[in-house]
């Protein structure tokens, strides 16, 4: 069956440090992936895109890395701070699925002082 | 253009009684997607319209649900004879399809729904 698995179990670090976050599928084959933020009774925001062709994507102090073989995906922001602290959902693109998006399930950062 | 809004914002309902959400995107958006998310899990795809015709529904959607996009502007979703188990939150998004690997969406604020 298809899948895609984030850290259901909240991620607590210190501020400055780099958090990482990791999404695995299972059984897509991603045209593109995507992350986005998402604030308590918010929508999701749109963070970064990373195609299949592509490895390693940066937005600032945001990275998102790309392996296809490994199928996984893993999300980094450096120099964290305090408001860095939200859900981080993944999401994949199927070619020819209209750009629907897959949601993974989301793993709740949270950046202490 | 201030982005993809949501009406109502929150809503409760008895069981048994039908409600409609509506989605305003941005204007320069041809695609609107729904969603959605109950507590703890990411946004689960319900349907998607490119301008006016709907070109998907998930299989998951029961017969329940109906969504519209009259003009390929706004979209409503609606769902009659509501159970406690369509209690979430409903989110919409819109996106433009010419853009190449679609790029991102945007999302509204969501339209939380309470089934009693």
């Amino acid at each position: 069956s298809q899948k895609i698995e984030q850290n259901s179990e909240a991620l607590n670090i210190q501020e400055g440090k780099t958090a990482t976050l990791t999404c695995n599928y299972t059984n897509y084959s991603p045209a593109y992936l995507q992350w986005y933020r998402q604030d308590p009774g918010r929508g999701p925001v749109f963070l970064l895109l990373i195609r299949e062709n592509e490895k390693e994507k940066r937005k600032e102090r945001l990275k998102v890395t790309f392996d296809t073989t490994l199928k996984q995906s893993l999300f980094h922001i450096t120099a964290s701070q305090p408001a860095d602290s939200a859900t981080y959902l993944c999401a994949l693109v199927v070619t020819g699925g209209g750009n629907k998006l897959t949601f993974g399930t989301g793993t709740q950062l949270k950046v202490e002082l | 253009d201030t982005g993809v809004s949501q009406d109502p914002r929150h809503k409760i309902t008895k069981r048994g009684q039908n409600v409609t959400f509506r989605c305003d995107p941005i204007s320069e958006h041809n695609r609107l997607y729904w969603y959605r998310q109950t507590l703890g899990q990411g946004p689960e795809f319900l349907t998607y319209f490119q301008n006016e015709a709907q070109l998907e529904k998930s299989r998951l959607l029961s017969d329940r649900f109906s969504a519209e996009r009259p003009k390929g502007s706004f979209s409503t979703l609606e769902i009659q004879r509501t159970e406690q188990g369509d209690s979430a939150m409903y989110l919409c998004a819109s996106s433009q399809s010419n853009l190449r690997g679609g790029g991102g969406y945007t999302f509204g604020s969501g339209t939380r729904l309470t089934v009693v």
